[in-house]
Order: C-alpha cells, then sequence, then structure tokens
C-alpha cells in the first residue's frame, strides 16, 4: 500500500475553519485517497473519499491536488465534536484491495 | 450503513488464560475484517474473515493465536488465546459496506487488559 504523511497534531478554535493536509506523493493512478476519523473511545468513521476531483459532502470537503501526490481535508465550522484523531489512507480501486493501513493519523483538539 | 455491536465491551483477563470477541452486524456483509489498537496506537489489521472460508491472517498474526469463525453472513468471533500482558489493546471488527464508497463501518471495540 502507498504511504501518507499527516502531521501529528493540529489545532483548531471551535467555529473556524481546519484544514488537514497529507502528503502521499507515491500514489498510484487507481489509488482513492479515503479520510476517516475516530472519536475518542471510539471505532473510526469514515468521512470522505475522492479519486481525482474535489468532493463534498455533508461532513468535510476534500481538496485533490492536481497531481494528486497530496490532498487537504476541510471541515468547515469545528465543532469541539469534531475533536478526533483524523487518518488520511490510500485505497486501490482495483477492486479487491479491501484492506484499510491506517498511518498515525493527526490528531485533532478543537479549542471552545 | 452497518450497525455493528461487539461482545464483551471490555474485560480483565488473567495471563494465559483465552477470549472469545463476538461482532455482530444488522446486515449480510461478505467480508468482516479484525483490527488491533495498542494503547496510543493506530490501528492494525489482524485478518479478514469471509463466510465460508480460512481467515486471511496479516503478516505477524497467526491462526493458533488469534483463531476466527465467521459462521454465518452476520456474525463472527475473534479468540485471543494463551493471553499475556502484551495483548492488552483494544480489538475492533469493522465490514465493508455494500454501496457506492466502500467504505467501512466499525464496531465499538473491545477493552482487553490482561494482568
Amino acid at each position: 500500500d502507498a504511504k501518507t504523511t499527516q502531521p501529528n497534531s493540529m489545532e483548531s478554535n471551535e467555529e473556524e475553519p481546519v484544514h488537514l493536509p497529507c502528503n502521499h506523493s507515491t500514489i498510484s493512478g487507481t489509488d482513492y485517497i479515503h479520510w476517516y476519523r475516530q472519536l475518542p473511545s471510539q471505532g473510526p468513521e469514515y468521512v470522505i473519499h475522492g479519486l481525482t476531483s474535489n468532493v463534498n459532502n455533508r461532513m468535510a470537503s476534500l481538496a485533490i491536488a492536481e497531481d494528486r501526490k497530496s490532498s487537504t481535508l476541510i471541515l468547515h465550522r469545528a465543532t469541539l465534536r469534531d475533536a478526533a484523531v483524523y487518518y488520511c489512507i490510500l485505497r486501490d480501486g482495483g477492486g479487491s484491495n479491501y484492506k484499510l493501513t491506517f498511518g498515525k493519523g493527526t490528531l485533532l483538539t478543537v479549542n471552545p | 450503513s452497518a450497525v455493528i455491536s461487539q461482545k464483551p465491551s471490555r474485560d480483565i483477563c488473567q495471563r494465559g488464560t483465552s477470549l472469545t470477541i463476538q461482532c455482530q452486524v444488522d446486515s449480510q456483509v461478505t467480508m468482516m475484517f479484525w483490527y488491533r489498537q495498542q494503547p496510543g496506537q493506530s490501528l492494525t489489521l489482524i485478518a479478514t474473515a469471509n463466510q465460508g472460508s480460512e481467515a486471511t491472517y496479516e503478516s505477524g498474526f497467526v491462526i493458533d493465536k488469534f483463531p476466527i469463525s465467521r459462521p454465518n453472513l452476520t456474525f463472527s468471533t475473534l479468540t485471543v488465546s494463551n493471553m499475556s500482558p502484551e495483548d492488552s489493546s483494544i480489538y475492533l471488527c469493522s465490514v465493508e459496506a455494500r454501496g457506492p464508497f466502500n467504505e467501512q463501518f466499525f464496531g465499538p471495540g473491545t477493552r482487553l487488559t490482561v494482568l
């Protein structure tokens, strides 16, 4: 699996936007970029994913660089409930690779 | 979506004993996964369990230590055998959703402490 690099931690203030970066310079053409987050004392939950184009959903936006070697998860207005570890994961879209390989992720702290 | 429950939610066990963790899903799924999350660490995949076939283990994990059963499309068990304090971790099961995003849904985890 291609590897991703994320900052160990980031801090934000409540109701401000948060930009969580992820580098994946060895990404292949069939790799999808997935984001999961793990709230305290819970299992991970899916946030968003994309291939080439920017993506939006009710939780977040995903901005993907034109060369696909990096991406940014955007939380438009952080809340205290968004405090979690955020994982950026590459998944081969070639059909049979169901495995999620978790890195260390970014611990997001949201200040009131 | 899929709703996943795990039993027990937590347990404290003595070294040398075994614990079986149950994972129940509210819908039929083909693939189930078992992960381990050691204290302060990220998740590591233990094995993939398909109904009707042997589980596929990741490097560093063996069937004798972590036997898995998958008797039907909504249920799986993971046994942690001959436990030692190093097995103290959170064990999570997950399933692959049948949907356009292929996201995985995770259970709440089982927190195991081995004394």
